[in-house]
């Protein structure tokens, strides 16, 4: 299988506060993982791409300083909302893509997402 | 980049109809097709995929075609139950480690299935 955990599944914190996601891959090495916002009933937006031993590359529009990525090991890639305010509240899911594989390589893999509320 | 079209943008069929899900794509060079199911509240889930060197896949009830000529691909299931009820989300992307080896994503469409 491809199993991909974040952690947590929901957080409520006071505006001001950082908070920080976890997007782990269980059973297989990542050397992409990727970083999207859903807002309801909309479709995913891409915020950036994490690549293990190297910066994240930002899409258009998207601070990186306030979505700060660490991609430190094969497994896990984490994201930072510096100084949350209540327009940062949105669903935020992770995916990541197995490493090697030439055939198989674009298949991505979902985590449950983790609901974000500022208040 | 890659622009993702998909329509309709909601559907709605009677329990054991097919339905049909349209896409299309704007960059030549993408050659994987993914289609992701999404419930309420949960992560999506990959439910079918397509690579540019064929031009038909099938499993089960759930099959997707690929026109590259015409960059459209198209997610057909059949025999609908009400547990088919969800948005869908076409995708497109080209072979990593290119910029385009990300994943561009349509709107989505929430299918009704209607018991």
């Amino acid at each position: 299988g491809a199993v991909v955990s974040q952690h947590p599944s929901r957080v409520i914190c006071k505006s001001g506060t950082s908070v920080k996601i976890e997007c782990r891959s269980l059973d297989f090495q990542a050397t992409t993982m990727f970083w999207y916002r859903q807002f309801p009933k909309k479709s995913l937006m891409l915020m950036a791409t994490s690549n293990e031993g190297s910066k994240a590359t930002y899409e258009q529009g998207v601070e990186k300083d306030k979505f700060l990525i660490n991609h430190a090991s094969l497994t896990l890639s984490t994201l930072t909302v510096t100084s949350a305010h209540p327009e940062d509240s949105s669903f935020y899911i992770c995916s990541a893509r197995k490493a090697g594989g030439r055939k198989k390589a674009e298949t991505q893999y979902f985590g449950p997402g983790t609901r974000l509320l500022v208040l | 980049g890659e622009n993702v079209e998909q329509h309709p943008s909601t559907l709605s069929v009677q329990e054991g109809d097919s339905a049909v899900i349209k896409c299309t794509y704007s960059d030549s060079a993408s050659n994987y097709f993914p289609w992701y199911k999404q419930e309420l509240g949960k992560r999506p889930q990959l439910i079918i995929d397509i690579r540019s060197n064929v031009g038909e896949k099938k499993d089960q009830r759930i099959a997707v075609t690929l026109n590259k000529t015409a960059k459209h691909f198209s997610l057909h299931i059949t025999e609908t139950q009400p547990e088919d009820s969800a948005v869908y989300f076409c995708a497109a992307s080209g072979p990593p480690p290119g910029a385009n080896s990300k994943l561009t994503f349509g709107k989505g469409i929430t299918l009704s299935v209607r018991p």
